[in-house]
């Protein structure tokens, strides 16, 4: 099965700072998404990102499938945005896997 | 629709117990699948399903391990003669064909 490289594995950042968080795949993959677990574990829906540059508010990410990796990008963090985020893909519709994450600690 | 539902959210068993978990997905969504999360690590892929049929299982998915989507819509994950290494998250999620998963709550299991 792909691997998947999530770095860095822990960042701290002051309130208002940008950070960059990148993915790596060790094969092409489809369905590309990134996801924001919170304290309960709940995993919500970040961007669904197969190829290209999609942002939502503060959060953008773009993915570069042709060289397997895709990076998310947080800009003016607040604390609220703490937590631990995956990026996941799968290689055959159907079987995702999943990074081991980035936790992202953001102090006040 | 609201969403991807677990039940239960939580679950204590004492080991050697059986224990059956059930997700009911998004409705109009074709996939459903099974992922199990242990502490510091990401989700891993466990089963699943497009309709009722079960496409894929992991190894990981001993044989003490079963789930079954009988009509296409809510599916069941049984685990028998549950072991405290089974102690985990167990999430579902939901999919159309070919695009994004929503995940649900999870339910966490605790083997004593």
């Amino acid at each position: 099965g792909i691997q998947v490289e999530q770095s860095p594995p822990d960042l701290i950042l002051q309130e208002g700072a940008n950070s960059t968080l990148r993915c790596n795949f060790s094969d092409s993959v489809n369905n590309l998404q990134w996801f924001h677990q919170n304290p309960w574990g709940q995993l919500i829906n970040l961007f669904y990102i197969p190829s290209g540059t999609k942002q939502n508010g503060r959060l953008s990410a773009t993915t570069v499938a042709t060289e397997r990796y895709s990076l998310l990008y947080i800009s003016s963090s607040q604390t609220t945005d703490s937590g631990v985020y995956f990026c996941a893909g799968d290689t055959n519709a159907g079987k995702s896997t999943f990074g081991d994450g980035t936790t992202l600690t953001v102090k006040p | 629709d609201t969403g991807v539902s677990q039940d239960p959210r939580h679950k204590i068993t004492k080991r050697g117990q059986n224990v059956t978990f059930r997700c009911d997905p998004i409705s109009e969504h074709n996939r459903l699948y099974w992922y199990r999360q242990t502490l510091g690590q990401g989700p891993e892929f466990l089963t699943y399903f497009q309709n009722e049929a079960q496409l894929e299982k992991s190894r990981l998915l001993s044989d003490r391990f079963s789930a079954e989507r009988p009509k296409g819509s809510f599916s069941t994950l049984e685990i028998q003669r549950t072991e405290q290494g089974d102690s985990a998250m167990y999430l579902c999620a939901s999919s159309s064909l070919g695009s994004e998963q929503f995940f649900g709550p999870g339910t966490r299991l605790t083997v004593l």
